[in-house]
């Protein structure tokens, strides 16, 4: 069965620090990839998405950058990072045909300080 | 994507049923209904999708009216678990090598009481 696992849980990070999140899936190949967003009290806002290796598109102009250096494995990056950076990230997997549901990590809350 | 509308909270007894409604007036005919929900501090979790028929399976059932603008997603007997938030999404479908981006609002927050 596919799972996805998503580090770390919780993470506390000065303003102007970097940040790498990774997270990786198993038991599927060629998944699309993607990296949500949660501000506390609000919806979902897509970040990035990734249909192949080294394909990033990006949702939102913002101080974040996404890589996919391999098929099962995306990173979430910040070379500095701002105090409207903190939220709930989410990663989440689908995939290739149409209408596949998203599967969804168990999160990372971000709080900058 | 269709824009979607949602009650910002309901309540439900446990053991009776939940009908959440979902407006989407502007859906067009290739847009599929999604319904996701929210456990605190979790990633969403798949419900159940469907495009104009109804359709159910071991979680809950989806019910579209037949002009296809509204929807109603029904957890036959609810329990304290099953609160949590409720994302309905209307989603065009993408061809094969597209990624699935699906929109997601407030919801509705369900609140099972005992």
């Amino acid at each position: 069965s596919q799972t996805i696992h998503q580090w770390p849980a919780t993470l506390v990070q000065p303003v102007g620090s970097p940040l790498s999140l990774e997270c990786t899936v198993e038991g599927t190949s060629n998944p699309n990839l993607y990296w949500y967003r949660q501000a506390a009290g609000r919806g979902l806002q897509l970040l990035f998405y990734s249909v192949g290796i080294g394909q990033i598109s990006s949702e939102v102009p913002q101080n974040l950058s996404a890589s996919r250096p391999q098929d099962r494995q995306f990173i979430l990056s910040s070379k500095k990072l701002l105090l409207s950076d903190s939220g709930f990230y989410l990663c989440a997997w689908s995939g290739r045909a149409s209408n596949e549901k998203l599967f969804f990590g168990s999160g990372t809350q971000l709080s900058v300080l | 994507d269709a824009k979607t509308t949602q009650p910002t909270s309901m309540d439900c007894a446990e053991g009776r049923a939940a009908n959440l409604p979902c407006n989407h007036s502007t859906i067009s005919g290739n847009e599929y209904v999604y319904w996701y929900r929210q456990i605190h501090s979790q990633g969403p979790q798949y419900i159940i999708h469907g495009l104009k028929n109804n359709e159910t399976n071991e979680m809950a059932s989806l019910i579209i009216t037949e002009d296809r603008k509204s929807s109603t997603l029904i957890l036959p007997h609810a329990t304290l678990r099953d609160t949590a938030v409720y994302y309905c999404i209307v989603r065009v479908g993408g061809g094969t090598g597209t990624a699935s981006k699906l929109t997601f609002g407030t919801g509705t927050r369900l609140q099972v009481t005992l």
